[in-house]
């Protein structure tokens, strides 16, 4: 149980174009979805909170139009990478909670995006 | 605000070796602490969650334990084997912080055959 998918796993894109990556809880409902970047030997740092139905809060240093986030239901949320550059290339993960308790996440697999 | 180090950086041993992670935190008020492995390119796989009630977990080969008053937790890997080569990642969920993840930068663990 508590598989966190995430779509596309890999995506390359031009720069300047827009880029959606989906991230799904497919057997749990999910009251909160994280989403992390991750640049090369780097850990993951936090980018934005989301819950369903309600506007994404967003980290220090993080552009919100940048970087879009539409939590939908509780078992998707969408980031959309707006006017991709190539300083937007990173590894996206996103992550699911469950309850209000426990605080546990569960993570996706991730997606690589590259800009050229 | 809550950061989490994690030392050594890269840590190299061979096969059968009993190994230790350490992780240190600096706010006392966490509300649980997660041990996570990453393979290169990989998504992350949770491997031991410790309440902040609780001293340690336990699964498999995996020992992980918690320290709040030092801010301190560790995993300890027994009989380490070449399939344990991988990232290893700490992360903290401080008290009031909305369940916001801190990660460590990570061991880079390689048990050598």
């Amino acid at each position: 149980g508590a598989v966190v998918s995430q779509h596309p796993s890999r995506v390359i894109c031009k720069s300047g174009t827009s880029v959606k990556i989906e991230c799904r809880s497919l057997d749990f409902q999910a009251t909160t979805m994280f989403w992390y970047r991750q640049f090369p030997k780097q850990s993951l740092m936090l980018m934005a909170t989301s819950n369903e139905g309600s506007k994404a809060t967003y980290e220090q240093g993080v552009e919100k139009d940048k970087f879009l986030i539409n939590h939908a239901s509780l078992t998707l949320s969408t980031l959309t990478v707006t006017s991709a550059h190539p300083e937007d290339s990173s590894f996206y993960i996103c992550s699911a909670a469950i309850g209000r308790q426990s605080g546990e996440q569960y993570f996706g697999p991730g997606t690589r995006l590259t800009v050229t | 605000k809550q950061e989490v180090t994690q030392i050594p950086a890269a840590l190299s041993v061979p096969e059968g070796e009993n190994l230790v992670l350490n992780c240190s935190f600096t706010d006392s008020a966490i509300y649980n602490l997660q041990w996570f492995r990453q393979d290169p390119g990989k998504g992350l796989t949770s491997l031991l969650l410790i309440q902040s009630s609780q001293r340690e977990q336990t699964s498999g080969r995996l020992n992980a334990s918690l320290d709040k008053s030092s801010g301190r937790s560790t995993l300890y890997i027994a009989a380490s084997q070449p399939g344990d080569s991988a990232t290893y990642l700490c992360a903290g969920i401080s008290s009031g912080s909305a369940r916001q993840l801190t990660f460590g930068s990570g061991t880079q663990l390689t048990v050598l055959p």
